[in-house]
Parts: C-alpha cells; sequence; structure tokens
C-alpha cells in the first residue's frame, strides 16, 4: 500500500490561506470519508486537527477546515499564523490489504 | 483523560527483537470500537502506521512488516505491545502508540497519541 501523495511543502504570509491537498486511490481517499489530518511540531507527537474529511475535534481552531474531491481530499488553513508553522499529514482508512495508510507529509512554513 | 505511555529498551541489536509496551490510563483498553495501535517514523521521514489491535483481539499489519510483527494485548495491565523481529537499521525510528476510532473492520481518526519513544537499532 503506496501512502497518499502530498505536496512536500506549502508556504504563505501571515493572514494567508494555504491549503494542502492529500491523494489517494478510490480504495482510501475517494471510497470513504475517514480521511483525518494530524500537526506535528518537531520533537512532538502528531495532533489530531480534523477528522471524518471535515470534523474539527474540541479546542481546534476554526481557521483550519477540511474537504474533498474524488481521490483528493484538502486541508485549508486561513490568516495563517507563525503557529500554524509545523508538518501536517493526512491518513485515510483503506480497504487495501492493509488497514490505515498516511501521506507523505506536507512541511508549512510561516513566511 | 486518557493518557498512552510508551516504554522499552532505546537500543536494540541487529537482528534482534525489538520489544515495546503501550500502557493506557485514563479508561479501558477494551472499551468498545476502538483500536489500538503503532506508529513509526524514521528520523527526517515521515509517518508510518506499524499495525493495530481492535478492542476484539483482532489485529491488522502493515503488509510490509507482517512476517515480522506481532501485536498483543494484556487487558489485566490494561497494555498493548509490539514486537518486531530480525530488526535492521531501517526500524530506527520513534515509535508511537495511539488510540484509533473504528467498527469493525474499518479504521477511522486517532484521537489520542502517546509522547513517543526512540528505538535505535545498532550493535
Amino acid at each position: 500500500q503506496s501512502a497518499l501523495t502530498q505536496p512536500a511543502s506549502v508556504s504563505g504570509s501571515p493572514g494567508q490561506s494555504i491549503t494542502i491537498s492529500c491523494t489517494g486511490t478510490s480504495s482510501d481517499v475517494g471510497g470513504y470519508n475517514l480521511v483525518s489530518w494530524y500537526q506535528q511540531h518537531p520533537g512532538k507527537a502528531p495532533k489530531l486537527m480534523i477528522y471524518d474529511v471535515t470534523n474539527r475535534p474540541s479546542g481546534v481552531s476554526d481557521r483550519l477546515s477540511g474537504s474533498k474531491s474524488g481521490n483528493t481530499a484538502s486541508l485549508t488553513i486561513s490568516g495563517l499564523q507563525a503557529e500554524d508553522e509545523a508538518d501536517y499529514y493526512c491518513s485515510s482508512y483503506t480497504s487495501t490489504t492493509t488497514l490505515h495508510v498516511f501521506g507523505t507529509g506536507t512541511k508549512v512554513t510561516v513566511l | 483523560q486518557l493518557q498512552l505511555q510508551e516504554s522499552g529498551p532505546g537500543l536494540v541489536k541487529p537482528s534482534e527483537t525489538l520489544s515495546l509496551t503501550c500502557t493506557v490510563s485514563g479508561g479501558s483498553i477494551t472499551s468498545a470500537s476502538y483500536y489500538w495501535g503503532w506508529i513509526r517514523q524514521p528520523p527526517g521521514k515521515g509517518l508510518e502506521w506499524v499495525g493495530s489491535l481492535y478492542y476484539s483481539g483482532a489485529t491488522y499489519y502493515n503488509p510490509s512488516l507482517r512476517s515480522r510483527l506481532t501485536i498483543s494485548v494484556d487487558t489485566s495491565r490494561n497494555q498493548f505491545s509490539l514486537k518486531l523481529s530480525s530488526v535492521t537499521a531501517a526500524d530506527t525510528a520513534v515509535y508511537y502508540c495511539a488510540r484509533h476510532h473504528g467498527i469493525g473492520a474499518v479504521s477511522g481518526h486517532m484521537d489520542v497519541w502517546g509522547k513517543g519513544t526512540t528505538v535505535t537499532v545498532s550493535s
């Protein structure tokens, strides 16, 4: 099972909006509304930011939003802030021989 | 509040078996509809799902590791464990345990993570 495909890096200035894509197949992203997004700061454990494509856990900023179209899911961060600088990973259930798959990861830089 | 804590040796010799335990506190490991999983992250690289255990006892493994991997549960201690045999330098990583949601054979998001433990494979 191959990892989901994400851009290696995305950058933006404070206050701008950025979008991170996550491309899979009909066996994972496209077939199920079970895409989640994680934020990881250096040396820290990943933190759940979005689940089931569009849902935010309690305490997560409403500047983050998720969506999906076909086999591609997206995470949008609006009003970019310095604290948003981190690595972001998507993940999904997969109906192939594995159970779960992560994306390749995207480094977000706030200019 | 549910918390997970990984434990185990930080250094393992090549060809030996890597053994880690995740202790769950603040909740029961037998709670319905949860998976208990292991995820690893090699230095400077991305996250890799290793394998998961459903509360019913069913196990799911990453195919690339299946022949060397065993995940088990000790309900009396509220712990689950990972054993990875015949390790090489490629198994050097930070290993995280996490709880993830799911129903039947369909898994979902991971909402509670341990802090991670670094395992180095070296002689």
